[in-house]
């Protein structure tokens, strides 16, 4: 089956730092979404995006469709940016059968 | 709008005891799952539903049924609970899984 890896796995920012986490996967996927887990567990969508560059505030995200590969950058980091970050990749044909990676852990320093 | 919610937010069972997982979505979504977390994982594919009446399996099913009589509701059965059922469990919905999909806020599940 499709591999989903995300690096690094672990991040430690100071406050006011920049990151770029990367999701890699090994197959042709129908689309690709970013989301954020914070310390309480809520599982929060950042991005739906299956090529090209979105931003939202201080985040973006790039997908390169056929590299097989999604970066999520945060700029500017804040505290509250704190917790897991997660891809997952997309199949249609499964009700939108989402795969994802292990995630990368972020701490943000104050 | 609620978005997507579950019931309960936490929950002890004893080893072969049986239990439902609520999930409810006032989205209008078509298409629901359920997917486990576990330590250090990301998530995994339970069951899957793309509308009223119709279910399948996704990555991880055994020891769980689920049904889908309405569009809202999507709960989650587990049959005899196994300590190996410990774990976080998301309810998700999009309008036709081709969109972004919507979590709901989890239900931790402890079996002893």
């Amino acid at each position: 089956g499709i591999q989903v890896e995300q690096s690094p796995p672990d991040l430690i920012l100071q406050e006011g730092a920049n990151s770029t986490l990367r999701c890699n996967f090994s197959d042709s996927v129908n689309n690709l979404q970013w989301f954020h887990q914070n310390p309480w567990g809520q599982l929060i969508n950042l991005f739906y995006i299956p090529s090209g560059t979105k931003q939202n505030g201080r985040l973006s995200a790039t997908t390169v469709a056929t590299e097989r590969y999604s970066l999520l950058y945060i700029s500017s980091s804040q505290t509250t940016d704190s917790g897991v970050y997660f891809c997952a990749v997309v199949f249609y044909n499964q009700g939108g059968k989402l795969i994802f990676g292990q995630g990368t852990e972020l701490s943000v320093k104050p | 709008n609620a978005g997507v919610t579950q019931t309960p937010k936490f929950q002890v069972l004893k080893t072969g005891q049986s239990m439902t997982l609520q999930c409810a979505q006032d989205m209008n979504h078509e298409y629901m799952s359920w997917y486990r977390q576990d330590p250090g994982m990301g998530l995994r594919l339970i069951h899957y539903s793309v509308g009223a009446g119709i279910t399948d399996q996704g990555e991880v099913p055994n020891g769980y049924n689920v049904s889908r009589s309405t569009t809202e509701d999507f709960p989650l059965r587990l049959l005899s609970a196994a300590p190996s059922q410990t774990s976080v469990y998301f309810c998700a919905s999009s309008y036709r899984g081709r969109e972004t999909q919507y979590f709901g806020p989890g239900t931790r599940l402890l079996v002893l």
